[in-house]
């Protein structure tokens, strides 16, 4: 079974510039995560959207950051403009959407903001 | 609001040494709890789960017990290996949404 496909793998931009980044979920999945996490820090919730719809964004910075779910499936998230603060992995997650089903991450993005 | 506290770290073990790394959580109701670890270099990846009350969660040797009455879902291994070198996440989820990780617990062992 393929996993959770996120691009790119690394990133460096300069701050005010702008930057996105694709996640492909697991096929079937409903709900689908973006995590922001900072090095040495646990996962940071987003934006959590279920199939199309979203669900919780109750996190997500929207002056600068916006994410979008076309068609259900794949996912970008945005940043712009980019702060320093931004560096962070940003990690894609999926899941069957129900009590108890286990989240499957991709391999994160790494960004860095110089 | 919902939060999940773990035991801070860095944790360092000799090889064949016990392991405990306590997790707490504050959430209403009933909800899932698991154990996500990240192997260096690697993505995060689910190590055990446990989804009502009193239900043990258990993989590779680890093991972890949903404790309603003291809000705890703490990890246990009886033998750590220097493969199990990793950080350890705990997190939650009150209904099949907003899955929410502890800070991390980085453990070292040595041989």
């Amino acid at each position: 079974e393929a996993g959770v496909a996120q691009s790119p793998r690394y990133k460096i931009i300069e701050k005010r510039q702008s930057v996105a980044f694709w996640c492909n979920p697991i096929s079937g999945h409903a709900t689908l995560y973006w995590y922001q996490q900072i090095l040495g820090q646990g996962p940071k919730l987003l934006i959590q959207f279920q199939n199309n719809g979203v669900v919780d964004d109750s996190q997500l910075p929207k002056d600068r950051f916006s994410a979008e779910r076309l068609k259900g499936v794949d996912s970008t998230l945005k940043i712009q403009p980019a702060k320093l603060e931004d560096s962070a992995v940003y990690l894609c997650a999926s899941s069957l959407g129900h009590q108890g089903s286990e989240a499957f991450f991709g391999q994160g993005t790494r960004l860095t903001v110089v | 609001g919902n939060s999940v506290t773990q035991m801070e770290g860095p944790v360092t073990l000799s090889e064949e040494a016990f392991l405990t790394i306590n997790c707490t959580y504050t959430a209403t109701g009933y909800p899932s709890l698991f154990w996500y670890v990240q192997y260096p270099g690697e993505g995060l990846q689910l190590l055990l789960k446990a989804t009502k009350a009193d239900d043990k969660g258990s993989n590779k040797g680890f093991e972890a017990t949903y404790r309603k009455e003291t809000t705890s879902f703490h990890l246990e291994k009886g033998s750590v290996q220097v493969s199990d070198s990793a950080v350890y996440f705990c997190a939650y989820t009150p209904d099949g949404s907003r899955l929410t990780f502890g800070e991390g617990t980085q453990l070292t062992v040595n041989p």
